[in-house]
């Protein structure tokens, strides 16, 4: 059960797009289409912003959006605003477990 | 409105036990599986177990497999963690998270989290 592998930063200006990578194993992310991302404010709980690779709960703005390709997923923010600076982590189902990443530190510059 | 409200985090000795619970309100509690997740000081978020919306199936991290047990009182709408032979690296706030997916045994998605309860693990 090794944790996902996620760059610890990212930054990008308001307005801009920043995409976050997520690079897992046949076991996890390349062997099932259930990857999800969650944002965590400080303080706070995480939230759930993608499910099931590219579906968006209710609320959650269309401007995250997410995507997979052999065993890297990928969370894209676009038009940055500064409420989205925050951690986020991924994670994957693993085969009766669930695994996150070790998370990224998005910063809006 | 959903509600999770972690209680039983406090400090304790390794090798100690403990038992955490969470109070479930806003939602048909039965209808879901529910998790428990994990988030030492200053780090990442570490799956700890899930549990069916009937009780009849858990599931487990390696990390605390046969030390942790998962269970859930749909009556009383708690979910609880029993931990034994505690150790320093189980030291973390612990999450009550609420799976996606109605009527299911259990997704990796979890749409609404606790606030935590911490859990210190120290001599």
């Amino acid at each position: 059960q090794s944790a996902l592998t996620q760059p610890p930063s990212a930054s990008g200006s308001p307005g801009q797009s920043v995409t976050i990578s997520c690079t897992g194993t046949s076991s996890d992310v390349g062997g099932y289409n259930y990857v999800s991302w969650y944002q965590q404010h400080p303080g706070k709980a995480p939230k759930l912003m993608i499910y099931e690779v590219s579906k968006r709960p209710s609320g959650v703005p269309d401007r995250f959006s997410g995507s997979k390709s052999g065993n890297t997923a990928s969370l894209t923010v676009s038009g940055l605003q500064a409420e989205d600076e925050a951690d986020y982590y991924c994670s994957s189902y693993a085969g009766s477990v669930v695994v996150f990443g070790g998370g990224t530190k998005l910063t809006v510059l | 409105e959903v509600q999770l409200v972690e209680s039983g985090g406090v400090v304790v000795q390794p090798g100690g036990s403990l038992r955490l619970s969470c109070a479930a309100s806003g939602f048909t509690f039965d209808d879901y599986a529910m998790h428990w997740v994990r988030q030492a000081p200053g780090k990442g978020l570490e799956w700890v177990s899930l549990i069916s919306w009937d009780g009849g199936s858990t599931y487990y991290a390696d990390s605390v497999k046969g030390r942790f047990t998962i269970s859930r009182d749909n009556s009383k709408n708690s979910l609880y963690l029993q931990m034994n032979s505690l150790r320093a690296e189980d030291t973390a706030l612990y999450y009550c998270a609420k799976d996606i997916r109605e009527a299911a045994a259990g997704t990796p998605y979890f749409d609404y989290w606790g606030q935590g309860t911490l859990v210190t693990v120290s001599s």
